[in-house]
């Protein structure tokens, strides 16, 4: 089945400076990767995604960049907040038909003030 | 704004119990899923379903099965809970191209 990797599992970043989330995967008929944000305490909620007819999408400060022959795609969140701190999922969709998302382990991300 | 409601947020068995864990949407959606979250794993997909009385298996569905009677609710049962089964379990309706909603999940620990 489908393999989502994604890297780091944690990490710190000093408040103000960028942080950048990557995943690989493994399904080359993927063509939709969201990014989901959970809170704690709370379930997952998506922030941003792109899909594969484009190859980066911003809304903010987060941004999501698409390397389809490489297979990754990242996201990045510049100018972080204390509030950036959570748990961040990456994913992709394979287009066969199905609904379901295929999630990367996740990672956690602290913003130190 | 969506609602997704799960019938608790802790909940505390002992092995060998059933367990049922209850999901209820306000949204009419057709898709809905029961994932379990561990850390270091992610989220991973025990069962979804896409109409009323439908169901397809994910990718751990051993020692769990689910019941959609009624559109706004999805039940994930533990027919025989085992301590490899503490976890969080997380619903979520939407899925394909479209945001995936997610409940606050259900914290389970089996003793």
């Amino acid at each position: 089945g489908e393999n989502v990797e994604q890297h780091p599992s944690t990490l710190s970043v000093q408040e103000g400076d960028s942080a950048v989330i990557k995943c690989t995967y493994s399904d080359s008929a993927s063509n939709y990767f969201p990014w989901y944000k959970q809170e704690l305490g709370k379930g997952p909620q998506l922030i941003i995604d792109i899909r594969s007819n484009v190859g980066e999408k911003k809304d903010q400060r987060i941004a999501v960049t698409l390397n389809k022959t490489a297979k990754h795609f990242s996201l990045h969140i510049t100018e972080t907040q204390p509030e950036d701190s959570a748990v961040y999922f990456c994913a992709d969709l394979s287009n066969f038909g199905n609904e379901k998302l295929t999630f990367g382990t996740g990672t956690r991300l602290t913003i130190i003030p | 704004d969506v609602k997704v409601t799960q019938s608790s947020r802790y909940l505390v068995k002992r092995t060998g119990e059933k367990v049922f864990l209850e999901c209820v949407q306000d949204m009419d959606h057709e898709n809905m899923f029961w994932y379990r979250q561990d850390p270091g794993l992610g989220l991973r997909l025990i069962y979804f379903s896409y109409d009323v009385k439908m169901k397809e298996k994910g990718d751990i569905p051993e020692g769990y099965s689910v019941s959609r009677e009624k559109k706004e609710r999805f039940s994930l049962i533990l027919e025989s809970a085992s301590t490899n089964q503490t976890s969080m379990y997380l619903c979520a309706l939407g899925g394909g191209y479209n945001e995936q909603f997610f409940g606050p999940g259900t914290r389970l620990t089996v003793l």
